[in-house]
């Protein structure tokens, strides 16, 4: 019963390339983000979205874009995929009840980029 | 602007002794809301407690920790380690972000537990 699903599980893109990573939540969740994972910097806010059709950039948007084309979907778009961008990324869709805002975070993609 | 800082990037200690992470904030809010996330070895970042009450203490899971904001400290504790509590633990604050609310999180603890 995974409420927040993220494919591709693994990812090996070469430079230049667009990677596409895909979200899909369950929990009817009205914002959505997207986090990279790096060893000596924690978890990262890359965007974010508070409702379908919004987005909004996060404190490292350079060198991606999003898109919320629904309630359910959220995609992190690598246009021009760089080695610096080989991560671990994490989707995740957050409940702001009283404001509190706990997320939910799906399993993860292991991109590397070579 | 706002930011959380933990302090040990490695905890190591046996089983059965305390333990405790530090963490620290700062945020022009005077309402935050503090989190704690576990997060295990191939898996993704779970909940592990959470406090929005100064000087109230939160448990879960045999953790506890108590928002201070006089100090801005929300630090982690458990009375006596175990082998499952190795894991990477994240501190969090939650903030107005743009419209909306995001987490920003420290950059991480791991604890390593060994016999």
């Amino acid at each position: 019963e995974a409420a927040v699903t993220q494919s591709p599980r693994n990812k090996v893109a070469v430079t230049g390339g667009k990677v596409t990573l895909s979200c899909n939540q369950t929990n009817n969740h009205n914002n959505m983000y997207w986090y990279r994972q790096d060893t000596g910097h924690g978890l990262r806010l890359i965007h974010y979205s508070y409702g379908a059709g919004s987005t909004e950039k996060g404190d490292i948007p350079d060198g991606y874009k999003a898109s919320r084309p629904s309630q359910e979907n959220f995609s992190l778009i690598l246009e021009l995929a760089t080695p610096s961008q080989t991560s671990v990324y994490f989707c995740a869709s957050g409940d702001t009840g009283r404001g509190q805002n706990t997320l939910y975070f799906g399993a993860g993609t292991r991109l590397s980029v070579l | 602007g706002d930011s959380v800082t933990q302090t040990e990037g490695l905890v190591t200690l046996t089983e059965g002794l305390p333990v405790m992470l530090n963490c620290t904030y700062q945020t022009i809010y005077s309402n935050p809301f503090l989190f704690w996330y576990v997060q295990h070895l191939n898996e993704s970042p779970r909940l592990l407690l959470k406090s929005f009450t100064d000087n109230k203490r939160t448990e879960h899971q045999g953790f506890h920790a108590t928002l201070h904001k006089s100090s801005s400290s929300f630090h982690l504790q458990k009375s006596s380690a175990q082998l499952s509590d190795s894991a990477l633990y994240y501190c969090a604050l939650s903030v107005p972000y743009q419209g909306g609310r995001a987490l920003i999180f420290g950059t991480g603890t791991t604890v390593s537990v060994s016999p």
